[in-house]
């Protein structure tokens, strides 16, 4: 099925060990966004790719890098992770062009990182 | 500061009745608005979009309004299942901007 595939699904870390989040999808979309889900504090954005070979910060970028590696990939990389990172992380697409500018974001399954 | 704000309490209603969900906003000039369906653990879902320019625009039973005078968009499900059961999210694209900003969600149960 088309869509956007996480990877891994789950991850426990220990307080200082870097991990990379890896997002990729098949619908030939030209943006790319991280999120972090918290309760309570709903969904924030982290890091958004708005075309193959350009990244910005969102709102919460402390603590993270990403690169988009082609038009399908997105990764999202903890370098020293804390425990103020345990949190799930969704990855989204969207394509802006045309009359898909009136479709929304397409979601992955999410990632549950458990920092500890 | 910008603000997005859903109710935070649960939306308890009957099977059968329509369900009126509610998005407000402050100091964002939004060119359109999203309402998101989100299932415990599962990502979003997009449901629908409405510009600025647009009162009102309906889907099957889901029906959304967008006041830029009040700041506000309602959401609502009419014939409500329980299968409709879930957390409803708005998110905002500010005129300028390029990425959605969400509210925290609102969860809506609906009893048989």
């Amino acid at each position: 099925n088309a869509g956007v595939t996480q990877t891994p699904k789950f991850q426990v870390l220990k307080t200082g060990q870097s991990m990379t989040l890896q997002c990729a999808q098949d619908m030939n979309h030209n943006s790319m966004y991280w999120y972090r889900q918290d309760p309570g504090m709903g969904l924030r954005l982290i890091y958004y790719s708005a075309s193959e070979g350009t990244t910005d910060k969102g709102e919460v970028p402390n603590g993270y890098n990403v690169s988009r590696l082609n038009k399908r990939e997105f990764s999202l990389r903890l370098e020293s992770a804390a425990p103020s990172q345990t949190s799930v992380y969704f990855c989204a697409s969207r394509d802006w062009t045309g009359a898909a500018f009136l479709n929304g974001y397409t979601f992955g399954s999410g990632t549950r990182l458990t920092v500890v | 500061s910008q603000k997005i704000e859903q109710n935070s309490e649960a939306l308890n209603i009957q099977e059968g009745k329509t369900a009126t969900l509610t998005c407000n906003y402050t100091n964002y000039s939004p060119a359109y608005l999203q309402w998101y369906r989100q299932d415990p653990g599962r990502g979003p879902v997009f449901l629908l979009l409405i510009r600025e320019n647009e009162k009102e625009k309906r889907k099957e039973r889901l029906k959304v309004t967008f006041d830029t005078t009040l700041k506000q968009s309602l959401f609502h499900i009419t014939a409500s299942q329980p299968a409709d059961s879930a957390t409803y999210l708005c998110a905002l694209l500010n005129s300028g901007y390029s990425t959605l900003t969400f509210g925290k969600g609102t969860m809506l149960l609906v009893s048989p």
